[in-house]
């Protein structure tokens, strides 16, 4: 029974390039989250997507950040024109339902030169 | 925003019980307790959660209290492996809200 799965597992890219992080729930899961954890910081809610919907986006930067999650494949947080503050782990969870308990993937490390 | 307050960091002896308070005394009445931990950087790991009573499972045991302003996190036989970040988490709504945690360190 696979966990949550995330990837790239590491991700390098240069300020004003695209980055494209990829979530794969947990087999019956329908309910995705992503947190942000900057250096030496706790983990910050970014979103809540349900399939084809966005929930609850409250904690995402209001520019240049991203999400969905189709009907088919995995969710996807965007950020486009990065830059060296979004050098961070970017960790995806899902949950069976809205009110059950998430589980989190490993996490992308994102480094923005 | 976090609605929990830990002791930065506890240590333990190897095979000790580790008791790790946390305080949420703003907690509303159908507001879950989480508890979580994270491994040098890893994803955080799930290991307990509650509401009003005690709860046990093969990783732990959560202790509540009556008014539930507090709780504590047991880990029966601490391991070197169990040396992580530990949040205590008031789950509001559908978000996580971390907090600094405490960094339970077990020492052989």
């Amino acid at each position: 029974n696979a966990g949550v799965m995330q990837n790239p597992r590491h991700l390098v890219r240069r300020r004003g390039q695209e980055a494209r992080l990829r979530c794969s729930p947990m087999k019956g899961h329908s309910h995705v989250y992503w947190y942000r954890q900057l250096p030496e910081e706790g983990l910050k809610f970014m979103v809540y997507l349900q399939k084809e919907n966005i929930i609850d986006e409250s904690g995402m930067p209001k520019e240049r950040f991203s999400a969905e999650f189709p009907k088919e494949g995995p969710s996807i947080l965007r950020i486009q024109q990065v830059v060296r503050g979004d050098s961070a782990a970017y960790f995806c969870a899902s949950s069976l339902g809205g009110a059950e308990t998430q589980y989190f993937g490993p996490g992308t490390r994102l480094l923005v030169l | 925003d976090a609605k929990t307050t830990q002791p930065p960091s506890m240590d333990c002896a190897e095979g000790r019980a580790a008791n790790l308070p946390c305080n949420h005394s703003t907690i509303s009445g159908n507001e879950y307790v989480y508890w979580y931990r994270q491994i040098h950087s890893q994803g955080p790991q799930y290991i307990i959660h509650g509401l009003k009573n005690n709860e046990t499972n093969e990783m732990a045991s959560l202790i509540i209290t009556e008014d539930r302003k507090s709780s504590t996190l047991i880990l029966p036989h601490a391991t070197l492996r169990d040396t992580a970040v530990y949040y205590c988490i008031v789950r509001v709504r559908n978000k996580l809200v971390f907090g600094a945690g405490t960094i339970l360190r077990v020492k052989s």
